[in-house]
């Protein structure tokens, strides 16, 4: 597609809910980077992938939060048992791979945790 | 280990008046610099960046930021404020080299607001 495409754009789950947000990148990008965004604060580091390969999870919070990215292109962020701390903006991004390539954002989705 | 700081979370200018946005990076190892913005609603969108060529960096809408090593700083400017600058505006930090170009450390974040 012409930029990187998330949705839900907004999602509100009870919690305890299990919820899957989803991105899909820019055709033909390698890596694909996820981020959380808090209101008032500048996006904060998840996991990437290069294909479908997950090179860096360091940033997920907790074994609640998982991502995987099957075929190399669509990317699914799921949550589980989700807690109202949870509540975030969750910004995708995908780059074409090579060391000086831009990361592109898509718009995000807004989560909401009731 | 990376960390950016942004001083001030709301600048105010007045519409013609120069744009100054700060940050200051903290890195282990020789970093790229990233300024972006972001418009209500919208994505994050790169405004400009820095990956050890020019220390002077141009980029989009007319602004442009110095990489100055001795002082850990990436300060944004714009000569001339215009009212369709009022956004967010977030600095960003990544290793140089390697794969992980992509795995940035961002700012809090500056509110630029511009008065007719």
């Amino acid at each position: 597609g012409a930029g990187v495409s998330q949705s839900p754009r907004y999602k509100v789950t009870k919690r305890g809910q299990d919820v899957a947000l989803r991105c899909d990148p820019i055709s033909g990008h390698v890596s694909l980077y996820w981020y959380r965004q808090a209101l008032g604060q500048g996006p904060e580091f998840l996991t990437y992938f290069n294909y479908e390969a997950q090179q860096d999870k360091s940033g997920l919070p907790n074994d609640r939060f998982s991502a995987e990215r099957p075929e190399g292109s669509i990317s699914t962020l799921t949550i589980q048992r989700t807690e109202q701390r949870d509540s975030a903006m969750y910004r995708c991004a995908s780059a074409a791979g090579t060391v000086t390539s831009e990361a592109f954002f898509g718009q995000g989705t807004r989560l909401t945790v009731v | 280990a990376q960390s950016v700081t942004q001083l001030g979370s709301h600048v105010s200018v007045s519409e013609g008046a120069l744009v100054l946005l700060r940050c200051n990076y903290s890195s282990s190892v020789p970093p790229y610099l990233f300024w972006y913005v972001q418009y209500p609603n919208q994505g994050l969108q790169l405004l400009l960046k820095y990956t050890s060529a020019a220390t002077l960096v141009k980029g989009i809408n007319g602004f442009e930021a110095e990489f100055k090593k001795s002082e850990t700083s990436f300060h944004l400017t714009k000569p001339s404020a215009h009212m369709s600058d009022a956004a967010e505006y977030f600095c960003a930090v990544s290793p140089a080299g390697g794969t992980s170009y992509g795995k940035l450390t961002f700012g809090q974040g500056t509110i630029l607001t511009v008065h007719p």
